[in-house]
């Protein structure tokens, strides 16, 4: 089963507006990756948060994790229309014996209006 | 750096023929995966190589599927026979060592089984 959840599963705004987005996950983690999809494109790797980590930042993004709750949300902050991708969760979980790979949630789709 | 580079882009190819698709990962890099994206599953994880060697296919979805290293710049997907349910974006991604590091994508290539 998927171990990130995004939600919500989509999200307009407007220019200007901040956008939050969260994600879920059940087991436990060494670090929680958020990833940008622009239509047609691959993944491109947005910020890592490990686990003992609770806040960072970069650029107009900010990220949270909460390990008590399992759960993390992506905020950005004056969006902008070129802002307007899907973005995922991913999760590298420390249950099992694969290091390195990744668990990704289906997304949330963010649609930035001019 | 090109980045991880995918061949073909697209392909299109009809039920019961073999498809091949190609990924070189970035020079340097050791791990490599393989990962499946449709709107209902979302993106799937199908096998992840370190060093040339398989450590994970039990994303591989059946003997259809399979996957080779043969050296650290080139891996190759194979689907034989293909079938519509194969219908997907295929990426590759690549990243150094083997740990939980952020996974740099390639773009994919859009297959469609009619």
């Amino acid at each position: 089963s998927q171990q990130g959840e995004e939600d919500p599963q989509a999200l307009s705004i407007q220019e200007g507006e901040n956008a939050t987005m969260n994600c879920s996950y059940k087991t436990s983690i060494n670090n929680l990756q958020w990833y940008r999809q622009n239509s047609g494109r691959g993944l491109v790797h947005l910020i890592l948060i490990r686990s003992n980590e609770r806040e960072k930042h970069s650029g107009r993004l900010r990220v949270t994790l909460d390990t008590s709750k399992k759960s993390s949300s992506l905020l950005i902050t004056a969006s902008r229309a070129a802002d307007t991708a899907s973005y995922f969760c991913a999760t590298a979980s420390t249950y099992g014996g694969s290091q390195g790979n990744l668990i990704f949630g289906k997304g949330t789709k963010l649609s930035v209006k001019p | 750096d090109a980045g991880v580079i995918q061949s073909p882009r697209h392909e299109v190819t009809e039920m019961g023929q073999e498809v091949t698709l190609r990924c070189k990962p970035i020079s340097g890099h050791n791990s490599l995966f393989w990962y499946r994206q449709t709107m209902m599953r979302g993106l799937e994880l199908l096998i992840y190589f370190n060093n040339n060697v398989p450590i994970d296919d039990s994303g591989m979805p059946e003997d259809r599927f399979s996957a080779k290293m043969p050296n650290a710049s080139f891996s190759t997907l194979k689907i034989q026979p293909s079938e519509p349910r194969d219908s997907a974006v295929y990426f590759c991604a690549s990243i150094p060592g083997r740990g939980y590091n952020e996974q740099f994508f390639g773009p994919g290539t859009r297959l469609t089984v009619l």
